[in-house]
């Protein structure tokens, strides 16, 4: 039972240009969504958040755009830099307690 | 200086033995949890300890057994090895129980069972 999903296993992009990954999740008791960023050989690290109350977040490069009646965000990255290329998880969480729901992530490749 | 640290980062071992992983934080956060990484490649939580107290534990085996002598450490031991316990195994930590979310992670301890 995948409650988040991500259906793009990877996604290329040339430097320079926006990356769009996308995030879809079926509980709609989830109100707190996050990206996260791993490389290889590391642990995940907190990219961006939003919150149920809002339907955008922006941090810099990074943008993250929520959908509640879709039950559908994403995560825009302009300009892409080659140094983003890494697997990008989207995660959620119900209001009370932290008990994150991870996808399976997207590998995004900037290519340069 | 690494923030949550995990010890081993690679272990492999045959079928049946028990091991244990270390976690430790230097964030003086309250809240630790354990991951799996599963070869589908989902993070999925195990556990949940704030201030060593178990708050989260989700359908895991009992030969999974979690311990926090306080609250910077949270170890994993695992009794009877199977191979479906070969995973990757993060550790995790957040600054409290309420919090959002934001979770610091370690590298992470890739564990193959032979």
């Amino acid at each position: 039972d995948q409650q988040v999903k991500q259906n793009s296993p990877s996604l290329s992009v040339q430097e320079g240009r926006i990356s769009i990954l996308n995030c879809d999740y079926t509980n709609s008791m989830f109100d707190y969504f996050l990206w996260y960023k791993k490389y290889p050989a590391e642990g995940p690290t907190f990219l961006i958040s939003i919150s149920s109350i809002k339907d955008k977040n922006e941090d810099g490069r990074f943008t993250v755009f929520l959908n509640k009646s879709a039950k559908h965000l994403s995560l825009h990255i302009v300009p892409s830099q080659p140094g983003d290329s890494a697997v990008y998880f989207c995660a959620a969480s119900a209001i009370r307690g932290n008990k994150l729901v991870f996808g399976a992530g997207t590998i995004l490749r900037v290519k340069s | 200086d690494t923030a949550v640290s995990q010890t081993p980062k690679y272990l492999v071992t045959q079928m049946g033995n028990d091991k244990s992983i270390k976690c430790e934080q230097n964030l003086g956060h309250d809240t630790m949890y354990w991951y799996k990484q599963d070869s589908k490649k989902f993070l999925k939580i195990m556990f949940s300890y704030n201030n060593k107290e178990l708050i989260i534990n989700e359908t895991v085996p009992n030969r999974f057994s979690p311990k926090s002598p306080d609250k910077a450490h949270l170890n994993l031991h695992i009794n009877s090895l199977e191979l479906g316990d070969s995973a990757v195994y993060f550790c995790a930590s957040s600054r409290d129980y309420a919090n959002t979310g934001e979770l610091f992670f370690g590298e992470g301890s890739r564990l193959t069972v032979l």
